[in-house]
């Protein structure tokens, strides 16, 4: 049973312009998400989070987006840069509930 | 530096031979846990430890072992490790485990023939 779920394996974008990374998940005890970037041979390193109290969460060019009542959650990078190619999860968890993690997305900026 | 350690970061070894894999972290932490991250599946909790000498079970536990002797350490002990357990194993470390960020290692490349 995945309670997140990334059903984007992969995905290309141009230099300069925006990706938007997707994230949903099942379990609606879930009160914060985070997302991580992690970069080949180095472990995930924290990027942003939001808890369910808000629906934005922005951090310079990251920006975190919350539907509750779709249970989705999306990350907008803008504008994409080539040092942002990486592989990003998200996680969702709760007071009652641990951090589950999704499958992750390999982000891919061209120059 | 702020930084969770984690040794080796490369391990081939044979079925059957028990290996430790340690994890030190130099931030106070309360809170640390081990992770497995496989294609198409993500980052799995393995164990995780509230403080010292309180440790649990995550999601992946079976033919792991931990230990939380001392605040800082948490080593991952595979007795008996089988070709299954080849993974890229990350060990995490966060001020408490609800809604605090996680530090990870840099992570450890077993592999099991």
């Amino acid at each position: 049973d995945q309670q997140v779920k990334q059903n984007s394996p992969s995905l290309s974008v141009q230099e300069g312009r925006i990706s938007i990374l997707n994230c949903d998940y099942t379990n609606s005890m879930f009160d914060y998400f985070l997302w991580y970037k992690k970069y080949p041979a180095e472990g995930p390193t924290f990027l942003i989070s939001i808890s369910s109290i808000k629906d934005k969460n922005e951090d310079g060019r990251f920006t975190v987006f919350l539907n509750k009542s779709a249970k989705h959650l999306s990350l907008h990078i803008v504008p994409s840069q080539p040092g942002d190619s990486a592989v990003y999860f998200c996680g969702g968890g709760g007071a009652t509930n641990k951090l589950i993690f999704g499958t992750g997305t390999l982000l891919a900026v061209q120059p | 530096e702020a930084q969770v350690t984690q040794n080796p970061r490369y391990l081939i070894t044979v079925t059957g031979k028990k290996l430790t894999v340690t994890c030190s972290q130099n931030m106070n932490h309360e809170y640390m846990s081990w992770y497995r991250q496989d294609p198409g599946l993500g980052l799995r909790q393995i164990y995780y430890s509230m403080n010292v000498e309180v440790t649990d079970k995550g999601d992946v536990p079976e033919g792991y072992k931990v230990s939380r002797k001392e605040k800082r350490n948490f080593p991952l002990i595979l007795e008996s490790p089988s070709p299954n357990q080849t993974s890229l194993y990350f060990c995490a470390s966060s001020f408490r485990e609800y809604n605090s960020p996680l530090h990870f290692g840099n992570g450890t490349r077993l592999t099991v023939t």
